[in-house]
């Protein structure tokens, strides 16, 4: 079956210790992309990546890290949390239309999502 | 990347077609228009994109004036399944950027 799998899909942690968030595809996708989510606030996005080593900010990329080793995994790293990043986190992936000559937009499938919360 | 704005929420009942616009003054000419659905503590889902005119598919029409600067998402004959936060976006291929969406109530 065609996903994006997420883990964990909840955590609980304190400030200050580091964790990560893996996420993985499996369907040879380029374009890969982690959102948080906040009531209120909508969908927003923290890092992107288009292809096997090229990773951007979105628009709230402070306080992640996020690393694009292999194609299939896209994994979030926050190196010290803290209260503020407690959130709803999806990760999302897509084939990357230009790079396959296409026209269009990237059209994005989700993960199930990560509930993380920081004390 | 042009900002969208949408109504942050609409009521509906069953049975009624919806109809949800976007205003996206500053699309550019490579921008598609893509909208999503989303339920409670799950990720967004695709529901249909388009560049200009109308496009259908299976569960919405989307019609996209000449000028291209909003959008209407047309969902026909909502059920209360259809209860979801909706949320279109102007994008290309890179920064994908979601706005707050449109909160769709269906009543019985």
């Amino acid at each position: 079956e065609a996903q994006v799998t997420q883990n964990p899909r909840y955590l609980i942690t304190v400030t200050g210790k580091k964790l990560t968030v893996t996420c993985s595809q499996n369907m040879n996708h380029e374009y890969m992309s982690w959102y948080r989510q906040d009531p209120g606030l909508g969908l927003r996005q923290i890092y992107y990546s288009m292809n096997v080593e090229v990773t951007d900010k979105g628009d709230v990329p402070e306080g992640y890290k996020v690393s694009r080793k292999e194609k299939r995994n896209f994994p979030l790293i926050l190196e010290s949390p803290s209260p503020n990043q407690t959130s709803l986190y999806f990760c999302a992936s897509s084939t990357n239309v230009l790079a396959r000559g296409r026209t269009g937009a990237n059209v994005l499938t989700f993960g199930a999502g990560s509930r993380l919360t920081v004390l | 990347l042009a900002k969208t704005t949408q109504p942050i929420s609409m009521d509906s009942y069953e049975g009624q077609e919806v109809n949800i616009t976007c205003s996206h003054n500053n699309i550019a000419t490579n921008d598609y228009i893509t909208w999503y659905q989303q339920f409670p503590s799950q990720g967004p889902r695709f529901i249909i994109q388009g560049y200009k005119t109308k496009v259908t598919n299976e569960v919405a029409s989307l019609f996209i004036p000449a000028d291209r600067k909003s959008s209407t998402l047309s969902l026909p004959r909502v059920s209360l399944s259809d209860t979801a936060v909706y949320y279109c976006l102007a994008t290309g291929f890179q920064k994908l950027v979601f706005g707050t969406g449109t909160r769709l109530l269906v009543s019985p």
